[in-house]
Formats: structure tokens, sequence, C-alpha cells
């Protein structure tokens, strides 16, 4: 069975800071990755994919994961975070499994900055 | 991106009740619809999976008798609790996706929720 692990719960952060949090899965075959996140308020929405090709992948907002296979892991990041990034972030793992598509979503993490 | 609605958002129900949740994919066809739980600062738990006119497939450890899935169409799922009680109480979330055979999975599209209350 898949699953994923995130292991930052919390994090605060100032302004200009850097982010990065992290996202570790568990599945032998092929997986689709993904990162959601949900602002205040406010229902889940896509940040960034992955499906295949290039393992650094751009999403909205300034954001970027980077696929390591090796690793099992798809950790998200952005150079300078901006107050308006608080918000609750979740790793989720797509697979085949028993012939349909099984998703899988991390504990997220919440992220405040303070300006 | 593609829109998904949720109704009721917010439900109260007095306890052995059923309550019917519906999920509408408003501008595109569904093949896929997921159906989520969240509990208070928790993660979402997929509950189960619903493909247009197939059974459901739940989870391990939900129950198919109480939580009821219907997907009887490519944009509507519905979700009914059925014989409602306080521990059922919790925020419910749809999402819907494309997903073809042994395509790529695409994204999935979140509705905003709905809140139950039992009680």
């Amino acid at each position: 069975a898949q699953s994923v692990s995130q292991h930052n719960h919390h994090v605060i952060l100032s302004e200009a800071a850097s982010l990065e949090l992290g996202c570790n899965y568990s599945y032998g075959g092929t997986v689709n990755l993904f990162w959601y996140v949900q602002y205040p308020g406010q229902h889940l929405q896509l940040l960034l994919k992955y499906f295949s090709g290039d393992p650094l992948v751009k999403g909205i907002k300034g954001f970027e994961a980077e696929f390591i296979k090796s690793k099992f892991s798809f950790n998200l990041r952005k150079p300078s975070v901006q107050w308006s990034d608080t918000a609750e972030y979740f790793c989720a793992v797509t697979a085949r499994s028993g012939g349909y598509q099984k998703v899988t979503f991390g504990t997220g993490t919440k992220l405040q900055v303070i300006p | 991106g593609a829109v998904v609605s949720q109704h009721p958002s917010r439900v109260i129900c007095k306890s052995g009740t059923s309550v019917k949740i519906e999920c509408r994919s408003l501008d595109f066809q569904a093949t896929t619809m997921f159906w989520y739980r969240q509990f208070p600062k928790q993660s979402l738990m997929l509950m189960a999976t619903s493909n247009e006119g197939s059974k459901a497939t739940y989870e391990q450890g939900v129950e198919k008798d109480k939580f009821l899935i219907n997907h009887a169409s490519l944009t509507l799922s519905t979700l009914t609790v059925t014989s409602a009680h306080p521990e059922d109480s919790s925020f419910y979330i749809c999402s819907a996706g494309t997903s073809g055979g042994t395509s790529s999975y695409n994204e999935q599209f979140f509705g905003p929720g709905t809140r139950l209350t039992v009680l």
C-alpha cells in the first residue's frame, strides 16, 4: 500500500525567508505526485504536479518541487515566502491499485508566514 | 481551472436520520469522483473512489452500508450518510477528475466541502 509522509507539521517563517517542505512516499511502482494548498477558509487548490519528464517542476505563485526518485521524495520549495503564502500544504500521490487510481494524501504542513 | 460544487455547504441533522451530499462537476465530465473526510487538524482521508456507472470502491475501514455513494452521471456523485450519529460529524470533501483506463491520471478538482453536524 502506498503512503505519504510530511515531516513538518507546522512551520513558521518570516517574510522573504526560503521555504522547503518535505514529502516522502512509499510505493514501488509508477506514481504521479502533487502538491495542494488550502488557504484559510478556502478549498484545496493544485500548486503543481509531476507526471514524468523533468523532475524539477514549477507551479503557481513561485513554488517548485523536485522529484528525486532514489529518495522517494517530492519536496516543495519557494525561495522567498510572502505573508499570503500562509496556508496548509498537502502532498499527494496517485498510483494504480487494483485497477483504479488510488490517491493518498500526506498529513499536511501548516505554514505560517510572519510579516 | 475546472469547478466542482458541493451542496449543501453545511447541514445539521438529528441522530438517526440520513443526509445526502451532492458533488457536481460544473464544466467538465468527471469519470472519477473521490469522497474524503477531513477531521479537525488532520489530513484528508480518502473514503471511496467512484467511477461513473459502476460501484464505488471503498477504502479499508469505511462502511459501505453507512456511506452510500452513487455516481449516476459524469457530472454528479452523491454521498448519503445513513443513520447518522454524532461521530459522523465531520467535513466531507469531494473531488472530481478525469482518468481513463491506462492513461495518466489527471489532477483532481476539489469541491468546497460540506460541514456535517449530527446532534
